[in-house]
């Protein structure tokens, strides 16, 4: 157990729809990292958050958007969903910043149909 | 920017060590170098991390030469548990994370 939790762990919706990914992050982790991963496909970082403020922003569409809030767990927002959103969502926290461990949590599986 | 190139997959057998090599040829001074093994629809796992030379642990070392362009990671005695996806991982202190597309490595008995 990472100490990192996300709900839900499974999601099934429609095109066209938006949901929201919660996350929260081991106690005293500052940064908080979001992932995506499709099926048999690598991990694609999404966007990074430490202490309520965005750090960094990988491959994530504009549909989708993040944030931190002020008790440290996090919120990742997928809208107009397609097909090809399907896939595993990762969070992942850190004690402070990109060199630090990432502990990942368990995953979110977003089945859109 | 860093960019990473891990081979796509390996294939060994029980008792054996295993070493996977990731490229880095972009890194910059104050970059780490991470490796993670991930099992089928878990979150990655952290296994070892380095900044230069050898690094070890109680599951893994690390290898990263003088001009730290690439890293190798050594299994040793591997066993058939130890079949799972391995990253590497570029992380700076300007927030930058670079991950290789994983290395999807199968034990055989």
């Amino acid at each position: 157990d990472s100490g990192v939790t996300q709900t839900p762990k499974h999601l099934i919706t429609a095109t066209g729809q938006r949901v929201t990914l919660r996350c929260s992050p081991r106690s005293g982790d500052l940064s908080v990292y979001w992932y995506q991963q499709s099926l048999d496909q690598g991990l694609q970082f999404l966007i990074q958050y430490y202490n309520g403020e965005e750090r960094a922003k990988g491959n994530i569409l504009e549909r989708f958007s993040a944030q931190q809030f002020p008790d440290l767990h996090s919120e990742l927002n997928l809208s107009s969903l397609e097909l090809g959103d399907s896939a595993l969502y990762f969070c992942a926290s850190s004690v402070q910043g990109s060199t630090d461990t990432q502990y990942f949590g368990p995953g979110t599986r977003l089945t859109v149909l | 920017l860093a960019k990473t190139t891990q081979p796509i997959s390996m294939d060994s057998y029980e008792g054996q060590e295993v070493n996977i090599t990731c490229s880095h040829n972009n890194i910059a001074t104050n970059d780490y170098i991470t490796w993670y093994q991930q099992f089928p629809s878990q979150g990655p796992r952290f296994i070892i991390q380095g900044y230069k030379t050898k690094v070890t642990n109680e599951v893994a070392s690390l290898f990263i030469p003088a001009d730290r362009k690439s890293s190798t990671l050594s299994l040793p005695r591997v066993s058939l548990s130890d079949t799972a996806v391995y990253y590497c991982l570029v992380g700076s202190y300007n927030y930058q994370l670079i991950w290789g597309a994983g290395t999807k490595l199968i034990i055989k008995p």
